[in-house]
């Protein structure tokens, strides 16, 4: 089935490190993403990962896969009042139709 | 030079009235899609287009009819407005491929009255 699960909600301490968690339930996957929202805005496209990967770092982004427990999370190192947003996990379905199943995205809090 | 732009930014109408919500992108993308988040903000495709063809139509009520007169527009007509309708319609394209990333509009926010 499809189908993409996220905490609804983390409050952080400026400085501190943010880890956002997401399950998701189809093997098939090829990709998943993270994107960011911010109020009023679209989603910008944070960072991927190839399903054949473990970790990927992008600056003071890092994201683990565990494939086997289709568990994907985002870690974000000395977050910032600026990262407030929402943030959506989310899947490609393997198929080239370009189908991103999303959860229903994480609520960043950042606390000065 | 917007990449994804979406008009109106905002729509309030009553129920029953037919509206449209019109998307461009100026990314030479293959694949446009247009996007519904309600207000707990799940967002959930609603369809795709690769190249004018219509390649995803998900569970979407009939009275939602997308158009794309070329592929760099994607337009979402919607017929006879309920009040379940209200939400942020996003549009977003991407080029052709599995991978590839999507670009996503500002949103239009509709509430049906």
């Amino acid at each position: 089935g499809e189908d993409v699960e996220q905490s609804l909600f983390l409050s952080v301490r400026e400085g501190d490190s943010s880890v956002i968690n997401c399950t998701y339930t189809d093997s098939s996957s090829t990709y998943l993403y993270w994107y960011k929202q911010e109020p009023g805005a679209g989603l910008q496209l944070l960072t991927y990962i190839f399903s054949n990967m473990d970790m990927k770092q992008d600056q003071r982004l890092t994201v683990l896969l565990n494939k086997k427990d289709k568990h994907l999370s985002l870690r974000i190192a000395d977050t910032q009042t600026g990262d407030s947003a929402i943030y959506f996990c989310a899947e490609s379905m393997g198929s080239n139709t370009g189908k991103l199943i999303f959860g229903q995205g994480t609520t960043l809090q950042v606390k000065p | 030079d917007t990449a994804v732009s979406q008009t109106p930014k905002y729509l309030v109408t009553q129920m029953g009235n037919d509206k449209s919500i019109k998307c461009e992108q100026n990314l030479g993308h293959d694949t446009m899609y247009w996007y519904k988040q309600d207000s707990k903000k799940f967002l959930k495709i609603m369809f795709s287009y690769n190249n004018k063809e219509l390649i995803i139509n998900e569970t979407v009520p009939n009275r939602f009819s997308p158009k794309s007169p070329d592929k760099a527009h994607l337009n979402l007509h919607i017929n006879s407005l309920e009040l379940g309708d209200s939400a942020v319609y996003f549009c977003a394209s991407s080029p052709v491929g599995v991978g590839s990333e999507q670009y996503f509009g500002p949103g239009t926010r509709l509430t049906v009255t």
